[in-house]
């Protein structure tokens, strides 16, 4: 199982939106919409804010939203705020016995 | 809310075995259905699922890891461990217990410890 694809990091103003890319195969992302995307922020507990492509957790804000097209999940930040800045992984099952595949991780800076 | 926080040494010299701990408060592994794991991030790479175990004692394992890694519950301390044998530097990484989404361990994780970095080296 190969890791999914995340661009290395990604920027926006407070107030603007931003969109994070996770790409996979047809064998994870594309063939299962059990993806998946984590908050880390130095120091705290990562964070579960996406689950099944597009489902928030409670207590997430409805500002991140998140899709799948093809063999590509999107999470998408809306209303940036300083607090959104951190590194965003995201995750799918791939089938088989094991848990799934995480992504590299994308640093999200507010600037 | 749960909390959940990682325990151990931070220093373990090669083909030792690494043994971290996760004590889980606000909530009672035996009266919850969920399946609890431990994941890790090496430097510089991507995040890994390890282990998860079930309350009961059932056990999945990531099968390139499964020959070195043993997970175990102690209820009665509402804790959960990760024993991984003849480490070597590429086991080097922070390391995280989760707390899957429901009672099957391919969901993702909605409680996390904030995670315990692990250097393996002599």
């Amino acid at each position: 199982q190969s890791a999914l694809t995340q661009p290395p990091s990604a920027s926006g103003s407070p107030g603007q939106s931003v969109t994070l890319s996770c790409t996979g195969t047809s064998s994870d992302v594309g063939g299962y919409n059990f993806v998946s995307w984590y908050q880390f922020h130095p120091g705290k507990a990562p964070k579960l804010i996406i689950y099944e492509v597009s489902k928030r957790p409670s207590g997430v804000p409805d500002r991140f939203s998140a899709s799948k097209s093809g063999n590509t999940a999107s999470l998408t930040v809306s209303g940036l705020q300083a607090e959104d800045e951190g590194n965003y992984f995201c995750s799918s099952y791939a089938g088989g016995s094991d848990f799934g595949v995480f992504g590299g991780g994308t640093k999200l800076t507010v600037l | 809310q749960l909390q959940l926080q990682e325990s151990g040494p931070g220093l373990v010299k090669p083909s030792e075995t690494l043994s971290i701990t996760c004590t889980v408060s606000g909530g009672s592994i035996s009266r919850t259905t969920f399946y609890w794991g431990w994941l890790r991030q090496p430097p510089g790479k991507e995040l890994e699922w390890i282990a998860s175990i079930y309350y009961s004692g059932s056990t999945y394992y990531k099968s390139s890891l499964r020959s070195r890694a043993t997970i175990s519950v102690d209820r009665s301390k509402n804790q959960f461990s990760l024993q991984l044998t003849s480490v070597t530097a590429s086991d080097t990484a922070i390391y995280y217990c989760a707390k899957h989404r429901t009672e099957s361990y391919r969901t993702p994780l909605d409680d996390w410890g904030q995670g315990i970095l692990v250097t393996v080296s002599s």
